[in-house]
C-alpha cells in the first residue's frame, strides 16, 4: 500500500527556521517525483514545487522560489520542505503528494502555525 | 487568482446530477491531461479523476470527467450527502513558469 506520512503540526515564531518531512512507503521512492502543495486557511490548493528523489533535481513555482527549499534523502525515502525564516503569512496546511502525471497519493498534511 | 477557473459553488438535491466546469488555456488544459481532486472537510485531497476521464481504483462510476479544448468538466450523478466536499481541477502548465496549476475549487452542497 502506497503511503506518504508527514511530520506533525508545528507552532513557530516569525523569523524561526523549520523543516517538515514526508516519508514514502509501499513503492519505489526514487521512481516518482514528490510535490509540495500549500493550502492557506479557508483557501485553495497552491503548487509550491517538486523534487525528483533519484537525483534531487527540483522545480519551484515562481511564487515560492527563494522562499522555501525542497530536498530529499532517498536512503530513508523522505522528502523535506524547509524555511530559513518563517513569516506569519506562512501559516497554512502543507501537503506532500506523489507525482505520476497527476498527484495520485497525498500525505495527511502538516499544519504550520507562525505566530508571535 | 487561480490559473484555472472554476465556479465557487454548486448545489443539487440528493440523487440528482451536477457538473463542475474548469476553464484554462492552451498552455495548460489545452495540451495536458486534467485531473480532479476531492477534498472532504478536514481531510487531504484525494485523486478522483486522472487523464481527463479515468477513475482510480475504488472511485465509483458516479464520477466522470471530460475535456474539450481548453475546458474540462467533472460530472457527479446520484448525489449523496457524503459527496459534499471541495473539488479542484488540476493540470500541468507548460508556459515559461511551468508547474502544476489548480482551479480555485468548487464547494459542492447536497441540499
Amino acid at each position: 500500500e502506497v503511503q506518504l506520512v508527514q511530520s506533525g503540526a508545528e507552532v513557530k515564531k516569525p523569523g524561526e527556521s523549520l523543516r517538515i518531512s514526508c516519508k514514502g512507503s509501499g513503492y519505489s521512492f526514487t521512481s516518482y517525483w514528490i510535490s509540495w502543495v500549500r493550502q492557506m486557511p479557508g483557501k485553495g490548493l497552491e503548487w509550491m514545487g517538486r523534487i525528483d528523489p533519484s537525483d534531487s533535481y527540483t522545480n519551484y513555482s515562481p511564487s515560492f522560489q527563494g522562499h522555501v527549499t525542497i530536498s530529499a534523502d532517498k536512503s530513508i525515502s523522505t522528502a523535506y520542505l524547509q524555511w530559513s525564516s518563517l513569516k506569519a503569512s506562512d501559516t497554512a496546511m502543507y501537503y506532500c503528494a506523489r507525482y505520476a502525471l497527476n498527484l495520485d497519493y497525498w500525505g495527511q498534511g502538516t499544519l504550520v502555525t507562525v505566530s508571535s | 487568482q487561480s490559473v484555472l477557473t472554476q465556479p465557487p459553488s454548486v448545489s443539487a438535491a440528493p440523487g440528482q446530477k451536477v457538473t463542475i466546469s474548469c476553464s484554462g488555456s492552451s498552455s495548460n488544459i489545452g495540451n495536458n491531461y486534467v485531473s480532479w481532486y476531492q477534498q472532504l472537510p478536514g481531510t487531504a485531497p484525494k485523486l478522483l479523476i486522472y487523464d481527463n476521464n479515468k477513475r482510480p481504483s475504488g472511485i465509483p462510476d458516479r464520477f466522470s470527467g471530460s475535456k474539450s479544448g481548453t475546458s474540462a468538466t467533472l460530472g457527479i450523478t446520484g448525489l449523496q450527502t457524503g459527496d459534499e466536499a471541495d473539488y479542484y481541477c488540476g493540470t500541468w502548465d507548460s508556459s515559461l513558469t511551468a508547474g502544476e496549476v489548480f482551479g480555485g475549487g468548487t464547494k459542492l452542497t447536497v441540499l
